[in-house]
């Protein structure tokens, strides 16, 4: 079983709509949860970060992290196309010594249709 | 807004060569990494760094490659003599210290192009 796993899509929606992205992963050390969105070619930027379980909001975006099943989720509200990119889940441990490297998903390519 | 600056954008380097990929972080930061994006695939990580030295590296991470941090503001990732299946992206990470120290923010990339 991989370690983070997440459907590639591609996964397209008309603007305005609700986008669900997800990740599972096997890893039960894993404590800190993040969302990069990537553009083509580009780095990843990050969106949010969760640590443990729990809901986290911020404007349109809310994460969702549920350890007793090991699924993480990113919500998209009113959808727009700049919000048209792929997004990537990436997860860390608690990190003994100074060590917190991120395990990534391969990534969801989102289109948002105007 | 601050951000982890990557130079070059494009390296085309030929097989057998020595490469220099340089990293600006974060100026408060003081946790460092190196990752790379082979085309189609997962951001994978390589190698990390603090308080000058390597705190952990991946199986990926043999002796063609090295880090160092020559000064107070850049961090390097050297590859000694490159290979066909060295070509990626690389993207340079750091994360401050404290309760924020597992959140990685990515410079743009340094692309790698073996010949």
């Amino acid at each position: 079983q991989k370690e983070v796993e997440q459907d590639p899509g591609p996964l397209s929606v008309p603007e305005g709509a609700i986008v669900s992205l997800n990740c599972t992963y096997s890893n039960s050390a894993f404590q800190y949860f993040m969302w990069y969105r990537q553009y083509s070619r580009k780095g990843p930027e990050l969106l949010m970060y969760t640590y443990s379980s729990g809901n986290k909001e911020d404007g349109r975006f809310t994460a969702q992290v549920d350890k007793s099943s090991k699924y993480i989720s990113l919500f998209i509200r009113d959808s727009q196309p700049s919000d048209s990119a792929t997004y990537l889940c990436a997860m860390s441990a608690m990190g003994g010594g100074s060590n917190y490297k991120l395990t990534f998903g391969k990534g969801t390519l989102l289109t948002v249709n105007p | 807004e601050p951000e982890v600056t990557q130079t070059p954008s494009h390296q085309v380097t030929q097989m057998g060569q020595e490469v220099i990929l340089r990293c600006v972080p974060i100026s408060n930061h003081l946790y460092f990494y190196w990752y790379r994006q082979i085309l189609g695939q997962k951001v994978e990580f390589l190698v990390s760094f603090y308080n000058n030295e390597i705190s952990e590296k991946s199986e990926i991470f043999d002796d063609q490659f090295s880090v160092e941090r020559p000064d107070g503001s850049n961090f390097t990732l050297k590859i000694r003599s490159t290979k066909l299946e060295d070509s990626a992206m690389y993207f340079c990470a750091s994360s401050p210290t404290g309760s924020l120290k597992n959140i990685q923010y990515f410079g743009a990339g340094t692309r790698l192009s073996v010949l």
